[in-house]
């Protein structure tokens, strides 16, 4: 059973437009979320994250939206640029201790120019 | 070499091989983890280690055997591989194991078991 999922396996978007990339989880424990992008024959690497007590985090381009309550965050680019083409991974943990980090499967974004 | 650097990159064994991965971090982090990534799969972590201590066993089958001798290295022994066990093998490390503590991935190796 996975309890994190990105149900859009790809998206395509145009160069400076908004790529918004969706992310739902199951377990209510989760209070600490993650977004990882990895590039072909590159490891993933991380881009931002977002604590439960905040429902927004912004760092430059990329905007992290939390809803608690309806289990869902989303990741928003903009403006979109060719080299944000990548994998886009979400993660959620528990927070305290050490909490193992749960992944969904992916979302591929093509930005085209 | 910087970050995490992973050997080999790419590894194809018969199924009566044994053979084993290196993952080697430059960040001066403590814990260390084995993750599995299969086709459209998520990330299925394996092992965790911090302070070369096993913290970390997620069902992982016997054929696959961490070794972690210091903080800087992480090994991935295997032996007697199923074709269902090909897959992106990935390494990270992390500064620590508590929430803030990013994990930094090497580029993985490409294991094909035929």
């Amino acid at each position: 059973d996975q309890q994190v999922k990105q149900n859009s396996p790809s998206l395509s978007v145009q160069e400076g437009r908004i790529s918004i990339l969706n992310c739902d989880y199951t377990n209510s424990m989760f209070d600490y979320f993650l977004w990882y992008k990895k590039y072909p024959a590159e490891g993933p690497t991380f881009l931002i994250s977002i604590s439960s007590i905040k429902d927004k985090n912004e760092d430059g381009r990329f905007t992290v939206f939390l809803n608690k309550s309806a289990k869902h965050l989303s990741l928003h680019i903009v403006p979109s640029q060719p080299g944000d083409s990548a994998v886009y991974f979400c993660a959620a943990s528990g927070s305290g201790g050490y909490q193992k980090v749960t992944f969904g499967t992916g979302t591929k974004l093509q930005v085209i120019p | 070499e910087t970050g995490v650097t992973q050997t080999p990159r790419h590894l194809v064994m018969g199924m009566t091989n044994k053979k084993s991965l290196k993952c080697e971090q430059h960040l001066g982090h403590n814990a260390m983890y084995w993750y599995k990534q299969s086709a459209k799969k998520p990330l299925e972590l394996m092992f965790v280690y911090s302070l070369e201590e096993r913290v970390e066993n997620n069902s992982v089958p016997s054929r696959f055997s961490p070794e972690c001798p210091n903080s800087s290295h992480l090994f991935l022994h295997l032996h007697t591989l199923q074709p269902e066990d090909s897959a992106l093998y990935l390494c990270a490390s992390s500064q620590g194991l508590g929430t803030g503590d990013e994990q930094y991935f090497g580029p993985g190796t490409r294991l094909t078991v035929t």
